[in-house]
């Protein structure tokens, strides 16, 4: 199976700071098709995962566009530029390149 | 709007099965794939498979077969999953999820717990 390893496990940003979030994965994510089926969502807590980016990139409906997502191959990053305190959560990769879809273990966000 | 609604909360003995529902609206159900995703209390995501509403074509993860069985019903644009012999370890929160882009939409989550 893919694995995905985030980093930092932990993150505390103030309002308003840039913060960015690794997830590496084991495999190239690319396809043969020249697609990359790499994923972000957050988890606030108490409340079910909700989609962020959606193929490396693309933001997801109704996501503020302070939240971007870059990367290639098998190294990508979510960036949120300028933290809300509604932004506090654990935010997940995730592939859907290679089967099993895999998810990193995940970074939680605390607002200091 | 898209909505997906989960079944209630279920307490359910060892050994035993459990199905429970996720019922689609304000979209065309046999267009999406839903996705089933289990998380352990405090733990992270782990998917479980996938079903097409519209073939009935299915996909899942290896760790999974035998455990779980996907079903949908079309009249009433209701997606099913079925988990079977089970344990403490599978006490969790099981989430459906549309697809494409995958995720885009989530359940609010069915918790299962396993107890004796």
């Amino acid at each position: 199976d893919v694995v995905l390893t985030q980093t930092p496990s932990t993150l505390s940003a103030t309002i308003g700071q840039s913060v960015s979030i690794s997830c590496r994965s084991s495999q190239s994510l690319l396809d043969s098709a020249g697609n990359t089926y790499l994923y972000w969502y957050l988890q606030r807590p108490g409340q079910s995962p909700q989609l962020l980016i959606y193929l490396v990139s693309n933001l997801g409906s109704g996501v503020p566009n302070r939240f971007s997502g870059s990367g290639s191959g098998t190294d990508f990053t979510l960036k949120i530029s300028g933290v809300e305190a509604e932004d506090l959560g654990v935010y997940y990769c995730m592939q859907a390149t290679h089967a099993p879809l895999t998810f990193g273990s995940g970074t939680k966000l605390e607002i200091k | 709007q898209v909505q997906l609604q989960q079944s209630g909360a279920e307490l359910v003995k060892p050994g035993s099965s459990v199905k429970m529902s996720c019922k689609a609206s304000g979209y065309t159900f046999t267009s999406y794939y839903i996705y089933w995703i289990k998380q352990r209390p405090g733990q992270g995501l782990e998917w479980i498979g996938r079903i097409g509403p519209g073939s009935g074509d299915t996909n899942y993860n290896e760790k999974f077969k035998g455990k779980a069985t996907f079903t949908v019903d079309k009249s009433s644009s209701t997606a099913y999953m079925q988990l079977s012999s089970l344990t403490p370890e599978d006490t969790a929160v099981y989430y459906c999820a549309r697809g494409r882009p995958l995720g885009g939409y989530w359940g609010q989550g069915v918790m299962v717990t396993v107890s004796s």
